[in-house]
């Protein structure tokens, strides 16, 4: 079993539209999660940071569920420009290593005009 | 701020030839650098850490005398693909954790922006 599953994807949705992206983790040891966005050929950006409170940034909303071991990451009123793949990244501290991140396989996203 | 550079940007070899990929952090200073490759429709997978004046931690499965690493100062790590061969052929990307957030639960890393690296 993979560390962080997400949707498998593509996501094609329409200008405007709503999407959600799911995520789980394995390990319990995971201590900070995020969600970065990969634009194709390039590194992955940090998004957004996801607190057990759940938290927003403009159109963008994360949760984390940590009973569950699962995070998502909604999309409101979607742009052309949210066009790329989500990555679920979770970071694990490691005894005498310090943290380390673990990403998600990804879900890619489509916005169509 | 938090600018993390990778050098080359692509290149392309011979099989059996060895490629040296730079990272560097331009304005922190990281004790603490990561080397993840992706492969096409694939997500990063972290090959090693690497500690500055220290051997680098390898991930299992990875080959740590086909990937050396060496990281001699706080701003720069190399990644050398030794010997590459046409599976090596990957997108190799380096990652930064700036020295005041070691050893803390926060790990925001920077990410350089990348080396293909294609072997014919």
């Amino acid at each position: 079993r993979k560390e962080v599953e997400q949707d498998p994807g593509p996501f094609n949705v329409p200008e405007g539209a709503t999407v959600a992206f799911n995520c789980t983790y394995s390990n319990s040891a995971s201590q900070s999660f995020f969600w970065y966005r990969q634009d194709c050929r390039k590194e992955p950006k940090l998004l957004m940071s996801v607190y057990s409170s759940g938290n927003e940034d403009g159109r963008f909303t994360a949760q984390l569920n940590r009973a569950s071991q699962y995070i998502s990451l909604l999309i409101r009123d979607s742009k052309l420009s949210d066009s790329a793949t989500y990555l679920c990244v979770v970071n694990v501290m490691i005894y005498n290593q310090g943290g380390k991140l673990i990403f998600g396989q990804g879900t890619e996203l489509s916005v169509k005009p | 701020g938090a600018v993390v550079s990778q050098h080359p940007s692509w290149v392309i070899c011979k099989s059996g030839t060895s490629v040296k990929i730079e990272c560097r952090s331009l304005d922190f200073q990281a004790t603490t650098m990561f080397w993840y490759r992706q492969f096409p429709k694939q997500s990063l997978m972290l090959m090693a850490t690497s500690n500055e004046g220290s051997k680098a931690t390898y991930e299992q499965g990875v080959e740590k005398d086909k990937f050396l690493i060496n990281h001699a100062s706080l701003t720069l790590s190399t990644l050398t693909v030794t010997s590459a061969h046409p599976e090596d052929s990957s997108f190799y990307i380096c990652s930064a954790r700036d020295y005041r957030t070691s050893g803390t639960s926060y790990n925001e890393q920077f990410f350089g922006p990348g080396t293909r690296l294609t072997v014919l």
